[in-house]
């Protein structure tokens, strides 16, 4: 079994500042761990993925995840906001054989 | 380009109607996923097919049906059955297992009843 649990529905920060979104999971096997993107009336985007490499992860625009096994999380972070990045954020694990599993969500505001 | 086409990106419903979605890839995927997303309640599964023929429920069968008659196709009915169908629907599709690579989404279309 495996479930994904995204800590902040809501996540307001200035442009600039720093953006650091939670994810933690739960996996009986080893995880492969995914943050998407999705802006408003869009389909998601894959932002980054780990799959048992290096632990911390880079993706596109910035962004960069860290896997911690022993806190079993993923959280998502980003130096710098742009408002360009204003958007919704989901975690998903995958570790069954068939298919991913989302977390809630977590819906980034950036104020100018 | 490859990619995951969803028709019609809008789509309105009177109550008693079927609705069919549709859902091409051209990314030579096995695997193809739909996924219901409500506000405050993340994706979740409502049918997902691994090879042609062949298809499987997910969490939220109820009132949905699909068939894969074709690699590329993945097609979603919305019955009369199911009782609150307004919501955003994405198509996904993936190599098998999806773990690996993760999934590559449509842009979604738009359901509502009128």
């Amino acid at each position: 079994a495996q479930s994904v649990t995204q800590l902040g529905s809501h996540v307001s920060v200035s442009e600039g500042a720093l953006v650091l979104l939670r994810c933690n999971y739960s996996s009986s096997v080893p995880p492969y761990l995914f943050w998407y993107v999705q802006y408003p009336n869009q389909g998601l985007q894959l932002l980054l993925k780990y799959t048992s490499a290096a632990t911390l992860v880079k993706g596109i625009n910035d962004f960069e995840a860290e896997f911690k096994k022993s806190e079993t999380s993923f959280h998502l972070t980003k130096p710098s906001a742009h408002m360009s990045d204003a958007a919704e954020y989901f975690c998903a694990v995958g570790g069954s054989n068939y298919k991913l599993t989302f977390g809630k969500g977590t819906l980034l505001t950036v104020n100018p | 380009d490859g990619g995951i086409t969803q028709s019609p990106k809008y789509l309105f419903r009177k109550e008693g109607q079927n609705v069919t979605l549709s859902c091409e890839q051209n990314l030579n995927h096995d695997a193809m996923y739909w996924y219901r997303q409500d506000p405050g309640q993340g994706l979740r599964l409502i049918y997902y097919s691994q090879i042609v023929n062949d298809f499987q429920k997910g969490d939220i069968a109820e009132g949905y049906s699909v068939s894969r008659e074709k690699k590329e196709s993945f097609p979603l009915t919305v019955t009369s059955a199911q009782k609150n169908p307004t919501a955003f629907y994405l198509c996904a599709s993936s190599i098998f297992p999806p773990r690996d690579y993760g999934y590559t989404f449509g842009s979604g279309t738009r359901l509502t009843v009128v």
